[in-house]
């Protein structure tokens, strides 16, 4: 199973920063946070990952809780092109298995 | 620089037929391998993974099975396709133990049993 919760959907204005949150409230000692998006009918593209520390990258921002409990994907400016399923994943230690959970459809609004 | 390639990009077999998927990655060795499928409108399945050569992980019973023949190939095969089996086939890559190392993924195959 996941070890991650995400909201099924979320709708955002063009332009506007979109904020996208994902729980992993069972995430334990050096398992790594990961992104992914997938837009419709081609592969998932990693967009960032992260253990503790906020990182950035071209593509966006990952802001971790200091309990690490919890953490949110942002897209600064979003585009029509963001218009994916974002996936959170936590990437669990000494395992290889690596699942999806059901991610977050979003939706930007022209 | 690393690249995975994955063929046939579209295929429609019938159903009792059999299934071959070919998955390589270039520019890296002992990589950890994956095949997930998608079946339309819904998540990534993990089907199979792999840490090395001969060595499968095998995630839900089905009439699918996967190979490592090579340490940089990995091939999925049914011998007998159901309807079921219609969807898109990702297969991805990772640094082996890398869990400091994103997943790569092929542009995957869709395939259509009828």
């Amino acid at each position: 199973d996941a070890k991650t919760t995400q909201p099924p959907s979320m709708d955002c204005a063009e332009g506007r920063a979109a904020n996208l949150p994902c729980n992993h409230s069972t995430i334990s000692g050096n398992e790594y946070v990961y992104w992914y998006r997938q837009i419709h009918s081609q592969g998932p593209q990693y967009i960032i990952h992260g253990l503790k520390n906020n990182e950035t990258n071209e593509m966006a921002s990952l802001i971790i809780t200091e309990d690490r409990k919890s953490s949110t994907l942002i897209l600064p400016h979003a585009t029509l092109r963001d218009t994916a399923v974002y996936y959170c994943i936590v990437r669990v230690s000494r395992d290889d298995k690596i699942i999806f959970g059901k991610g977050t459809r979003l939706h930007i609004l022209p | 620089s690393q690249t995975i390639h994955q063929w046939p990009a579209t295929l429609v077999q019938p159903v009792g037929s059999p299934l071959s998927l070919e998955c390589t990655v270039e520019g890296t060795s002992n990589p950890n391998l994956y095949w997930y499928r998608q079946a339309a409108g819904r998540g990534l399945q993990l089907l199979f993974y792999s840490v090395g050569i001969g060595q499968i992980s095998s995630e839900v019973p089905q009439n699918l099975s996967a190979s490592r023949p090579q340490d940089r190939q990995f091939i999925l095969s049914s011998k007998k396709l159901l309807l079921s089996d219609s969807g898109f086939y990702l297969c991805a890559w990772s640094t082996h133990r890398g869990y400091n190392s994103p997943l790569h993924f092929g542009n995957g195959t869709r395939l259509t049993v009828t």
